[in-house]
């Protein structure tokens, strides 16, 4: 079945500085992927829609400077938390679907999530 | 309105026991459903989808659906304590271009 490889599963970083999170599909190619936050004992909330080759799109209220989105292959999406902060502290996972059309097949295959903690 | 919704919870139910998580969605023309798994601390899991009206069932679990009355839910027959996470609803819009997630359903199984 269709894999997603999220790296790394946990990291903690000094306030100021940037983390990148990679998203990888191991056994397919996924022109979609989606970035998700999750606070403690809250619902998953899409930050962006990341589409190979072409710009993210950023949910209302998400700041596109802050939290940088790179889809450069169709299988490699990357999220950097630029000056991070105490408050960017979450757990982020990524997603995927295949190709246009699959989601109503398929739904979506998360990774397996990243829990950044800024100090 | 919300476009999914779910009960918060949490719903308690005896091991051994049948447990029932519902889920309503505001747009007419979704096509496709699906239920997800998430243990505290982890990312979800798909343990089930379906597009057409009635009955789809996988081991102790059934996914219901009822599209007239924008209505989707799940059957967890013999309930075991590894079920207790939270379980969330998703809906693919009429565009289909991304799922639309429920808050979730936090489920509680006491042996």
């Amino acid at each position: 079945g269709a894999v997603v490889s999220q790296h790394p599963s946990w990291v903690i970083c000094k306030s100021g500085t940037s983390v990148k999170i990679e998203c990888r599909s191991l056994d397919f190619q996924a022109t979609t992927m989606f970035w998700y936050r999750q606070f403690p004992k809250q619902s998953l909330m899409l930050m962006a829609t990341s589409n190979e080759g072409s710009k993210a799109t950023y949910e209302q209220g998400v700041e596109k400077d802050k939290f940088l989105i790179n889809h450069a292959s169709l299988t490699l999406s990357t999220l950097t938390v630029t000056s991070a902060h105490p408050e960017d502290s979450s757990f982020y996972i990524c997603s995927a679907r295949l190709g246009q059309g699959a989601i109503t097949r398929y739904g979506y295959t998360f990774g397996s999530g990243t829990r950044l903690t800024v100090v | 309105q919300k476009e999914v919704e779910q009960n918060s919870g949490p719903l308690s139910v005896p091991e051994g026991a049948i447990a029932s998580l519902n889920c309503t969605y505001s747009d007419r023309g979704s096509q496709s459903f699906f239920w997800y798994r998430q243990y505290s601390g982890k990312s979800p899991e798909l343990i089930m989808s379906i597009y057409s009206n009635g009955d789809k069932e996988d081991g102790r679990f059934t996914a219901q659906l009822n599209k007239a009355s924008q209505y989707v839910s799940l059957l967890i027959r013999d309930s075991q304590p590894s079920d207790s996470a939270t379980y969330l609803c998703a809906v693919s819009p009429r565009d289909g271009n991304k799922l639309v997630f429920g808050a979730g359903t936090i489920l509680r199984v006491k042996s």
